[in-house]
């Protein structure tokens, strides 16, 4: 079993949708949660992190850690053709390592 | 700030060849990480610079071996490359010094083909 899961996608939605990606993770050890985004045939970028279960806004992107189901979940509202890119969930062991972990993408399309 | 960069951008090789594929910061980070990815299998990790001198392997470090030259720079080298390492590899680096901030940031990524 795969410490991070994470639907493949694509996703597919019209412009303005409320868009939710969603990783799930079995190390209830994890205690950092990141989402990347990748454009196509670019590197990773960071859009937003968090350490606590509970939600963390940034502008029209929602993150949201659940850690007693071990689920996150990016929310992107108005979404916009620009969001289209895969997008990474990302995990770090605890302190003291510097390991991290990746969910393998999900791609994400935006009709306009 | 020209942040996490790679060289070459793209290569093709030959099975048994060798190269060394080059990263470099300039946010003063103490830590450096090569991933590697595949189609379906998402970021795996190479090996790793906690800080300047040390390195460590990661999940799948056979086939290739590291250099932290020195704090900006930590290189990735091919000593015989195979055809399974063709990839796409990616060079990051963080802070590293900890705590909820310690974030990475990639590079843009070199497109390796063995044949």
């Amino acid at each position: 079993q795969k410490e991070v899961e994470q639907d493949p996608g694509p996703l597919s939605v019209p412009e303005g949708a409320i868009v939710s990606l969603n990783c799930t993770y079995s190390n209830s050890a994890f205690q950092y949660f990141m989402w990347y985004r990748q454009y196509s045939r670019k590197g990773p970028e960071l859009l937003m992190y968090t350490y606590s279960s509970g939600n963390k806004e940034d502008g029209r992107f929602t993150a949201q850690v659940d850690k007693s189901s071990k689920y996150i979940s990016l929310f992107i509202r108005d979404s916009q053709p620009s969001d289209s890119a895969t997008y990474l969930c990302a995990m770090r062991r605890p302190s003291g390592t510097y390991k991290y972990i990746f969910g393998t993408g999900t791609r994400l399309k935006v009709l306009a | 700030n020209a942040g996490v960069t790679q060289t070459p951008k793209f290569q093709v090789l030959k099975t048994g060849q060798s190269m060394t594929l080059q990263c470099a910061q300039d946010m003063n980070h103490n830590s450096m990480y090569w991933y590697r990815q595949d189609p379906g299998m998402g970021l795996r990790l190479i090996y790793y610079s906690a800080s300047e001198g040390t390195t460590d392997k990661g999940e799948v470090p056979n086939g290739y071996n590291v250099s932290r030259l020195n704090k900006r720079e930590f290189s990735l080298r091919l000593e015989s490359a195979a055809p399974s390492q063709t990839s796409v590899y990616f060079c990051a680096s963080t802070p590293g010094r900890g705590g909820a901030s310690d974030t990475q940031y990639f590079g843009p990524g070199t497109r390796l083909t063995v044949l």
